[in-house]
């Protein structure tokens, strides 16, 4: 049972322009969602993250979204940069007796194109 | 910076074999994670510990164990591996267990089971 699903596998983008990565949650109790990224051959590493009482946060060139109502949320990377290829991984977790035990999604291969 | 420091990049063992995965952090961390990493299936829990001695069973811990004898360590146990269990193993940890904290991951030891 995927708690957190990341439906698109893949995502081509040209450089400049958006890159937009979706996350869909089906568990209400989550209420803390995070983005990670990881390049071939090195862990995940923390990119933004947002709570359940903000539907935004900004950090540079990254926002991330949250639709509480649609359980989705989405990151926006502008412009995309060619470093910006690698995967992403939407986190969630409840807060709620769990600490940061983090719930992932699938990921998103991002290219970056020239 | 956080260093977590994963004891094999690659490994390769044989069915039923006994193995063992180590994991070291640097910055005396409280908690510590073990995920694995499949295509298709992205990150999934498999034990947490919250303190020295302290273990939590994740969401697929079948035919896994493991140990925290230091704060510093948190070793995964492959009790007789099997073909299923290849895959890529990531190690984890985080200060302590705020919802806020962020993990901290190693690069990874990617087991193979023949």
């Amino acid at each position: 049972d995927q708690q957190v699903k990341q439906n698109s596998p893949s995502l081509s983008v040209q450089e400049g322009r958006i890159s937009i990565l979706n996350c869909d949650y089906t568990n209400s109790m989550f209420d803390y969602f995070l983005w990670y990224k990881k390049y071939p051959a090195e862990g995940p590493t923390f990119l933004i993250s947002i709570s359940s009482i903000k539907d935004k946060n900004e950090d540079g060139r990254f926002t991330v979204f949250l639709n509480k109502s649609a359980k989705h949320l989405s990151l926006h990377i502008v412009p995309s940069q060619p470093g910006d290829s690698a995967v992403y991984f939407c986190a969630a977790n409840s807060g709620k007796g769990g600490g940061n035990k983090l719930t992932f999604g699938t990921g998103t291969q991002l290219k970056v194109e020239l | 910076d956080v260093k977590v420091t994963q004891s094999s990049r690659y490994l390769v063992k044989r069915t039923g074999e006994k193995v063992f995965l180590e994991c070291v952090q640097d910055m005396d961390h409280e908690n510590m994670f073990w995920y694995r990493q499949d295509p298709g299936l992205g990150l999934r829990l498999i034990y947490f510990s919250y303190d020295v001695k302290m273990k939590e069973k994740g969401d697929i811990p079948e035919g896994y164990s493991v140990s925290r004898e230091k704060k510093e360590r948190f070793s995964l146990i492959l009790e007789s591996a099997s073909t299923n269990q290849t895959s890529m193993y990531l190690c984890a940890s985080s200060l302590d267990s705020n919802v806020l904290e962020k993990l901290f991951f190693g690069s990874g030891t990617q087991l193979s089971v023949l």
